[in-house]
């Protein structure tokens, strides 16, 4: 089994861009697709970023999702923040044993 | 739409027995894994169990299993979380969710807060 990292809290001002990054422990990052999910408080989640980067319809497109082989982890970066995007977000990816293995989350503050 | 609406909240004794439901509708039930997720307060996501509507193949996390059970009843359209006797640490917001395809999930339901206390 693996485990996927993330950082407990970022923070960034409005209009500016973030980035969210989700390490896989073992086995590959590519190996399996990567979705995030928006917890906003007191809220479901809701899937943001499907299949490393796909955006389900009605995500704006200042979501976009990516993976780096070379530092085994995936990537969140919203850009133009808002203080709506302000939430937890979480990555979650997969294998043959887990169908479901999810980060720990981090919470984004929009300042 | 696409929607899964999950039953109210519970406020249960220590040893008591729970069945939550999470009713899917906007598309055909049979088609799509279900599986539930905890989260404790203020904690993250945990998954705890995934069904199959069509053949009631179930699939738990080391964690969960024999610690509940999940079941569905397609006729209606139902997915089912239950416990048999129930511990203060189940105390949690419960969520089912659809997976559009095996690890990755497309819907939520809206959650359950299950409050267990003597």
């Amino acid at each position: 089994n693996f485990m996927l990292t993330q950082p407990h809290s970022v923070s960034e001002s409005p209009g500016k861009t973030i980035t969210i990054s989700c390490t896989r422990s073992s086995g590959s990052i590519a190996s399996n697709y990567v979705q995030w999910y928006q917890q906003r408080p007191g809220s479901s989640p809701t899937t943001v970023i499907y299949e490393d980067h796909q955006r389900p319809s009605g995500v704006p497109d200042r979501f976009s999702g990516s993976i780096d082989s070379s530092s085994n982890s995936a990537s969140l970066t919203i850009s133009g923040l808002k203080t709506e995007d302000e939430a937890d977000y979480y990555c979650q990816s997969y294998d043959s044993s887990s169908p479901w293995v999810f980060g720990g989350g981090t919470k984004l503050t929009v300042l | 739409e696409v929607q899964l609406v999950q039953s109210g909240a519970e406020v249960k004794k220590p040893g008591e027995s729970l069945k939550i439901s999470c009713k899917g509708s906007g598309y055909s039930f049979a088609r799509y894994w279900i599986g539930w997720v905890r989260q404790m307060p203020g904690k993250g996501l945990e998954w705890m169990g995934i069904i199959n509507p069509i053949d009631s193949d179930t699939r738990y996390s080391p964690s969960f299993q024999g610690q509940v059970t999940i079941s569905t009843d397609k006729s209606i359209n139902t997915a089912y979380l239950q416990w048999s006797s129930l511990k203060a640490s189940d105390t949690a917001i419960y969520y089912c969710a659809r997976l559009f395809r095996m690890g990755i999930i497309d819907y939520w339901g809206q959650g359950i807060l299950v409050t267990v206390s003597s």
